[in-house]
């Protein structure tokens, strides 16, 4: 089956801590992004890539890095720069000019 | 720039009660508008799409009208179930600027049988 996977499901860190979450797709899409989502709030864009090799800061990517060497793996790492990590991480994929799908989600919590 | 607002949660229905949900956009120039639909503890699930001025997306009993006068893409159901209970997030994006999606804060629908 075609899809987007996001692991892990549950991810805990602790304070210092660098973690990377995984964003997998089998759909043969040109374009990935990721968002964060708070509670309560609507998803704000980490950072998206239209092309390997190629990605570009979100609205707020400040303390978040990413990678694109293949075209179906996005990763994205959450570093210790990041003031408040504890979130709802979700990465969605489009074919460039059409509508995006999204993964199930990774839920990471700061000890 | 770009802002989508949409109606404040949570929004609590009785089973086949008619649902609105408004959702009011700001941007420059005509952006695509979409509903997205998210369960709890899952991600966020395409419901139906707009692109141009008057155009009606549809699904599942759900429909969004694209108004450009009133820069609103409300969000309609005749009949409600209680497997709708969900928060529904509001949309937009410019094709030709990456194709970024701008969120509403999202609203609760939570339907009672």
């Amino acid at each position: 089956d075609g899809g987007i996977t996001q692991s892990p499901k549950y991810l805990f860190r602790k304070e210092g801590q660098n973690v990377t979450l995984s964003c997998e797709q089998n759909l043969n899409h040109d374009a990935m992004y990721w968002y964060r989502q708070d509670p309560g709030q609507g998803l704000r864009l980490i950072y998206y890539s239209q092309i390997v090799n190629d990605f570009q800061k979100g609205d707020i990517a400040e303390g978040y890095s990413v990678s694109r060497e293949k075209k179906e793996s996005f990763p994205l790492t959450v570093t210790s720069a990041q003031k408040n990590p504890t979130a709802f991480y979700l990465c969605a994929s489009s074919i460039s000019g059409s509508e995006q799908f999204f993964g199930p989600g990774t839920r990471l919590t700061v000890l | 720039g770009n802002s989508v607002t949409q109606m404040e949660g949570p929004v609590t229905l009785s089973e086949e009660a008619f649902l609105t949900i408004n959702c009011t956009y700001t941007a420059t120039g005509y952006p695509s508008l979409f509903w997205y639909v998210q369960y709890p503890g899952e991600g966020l699930q395409l419901l139906l799409k707009a692109t141009k001025a008057d155009d009606k997306g549809s699904n599942k009993g759900f429909e969004a009208t694209y108004r450009k006068e009133t820069t609103s893409f409300h969000l309609e159901k005749g009949s409600v179930q209680v497997s709708d209970s969900a928060v529904y997030f509001c949309a937009l994006t410019f094709y030709n600027q990456g194709g970024k999606l701008i969120f509403g804060q999202g609203t609760e629908l939570s339907v009672k049988p």
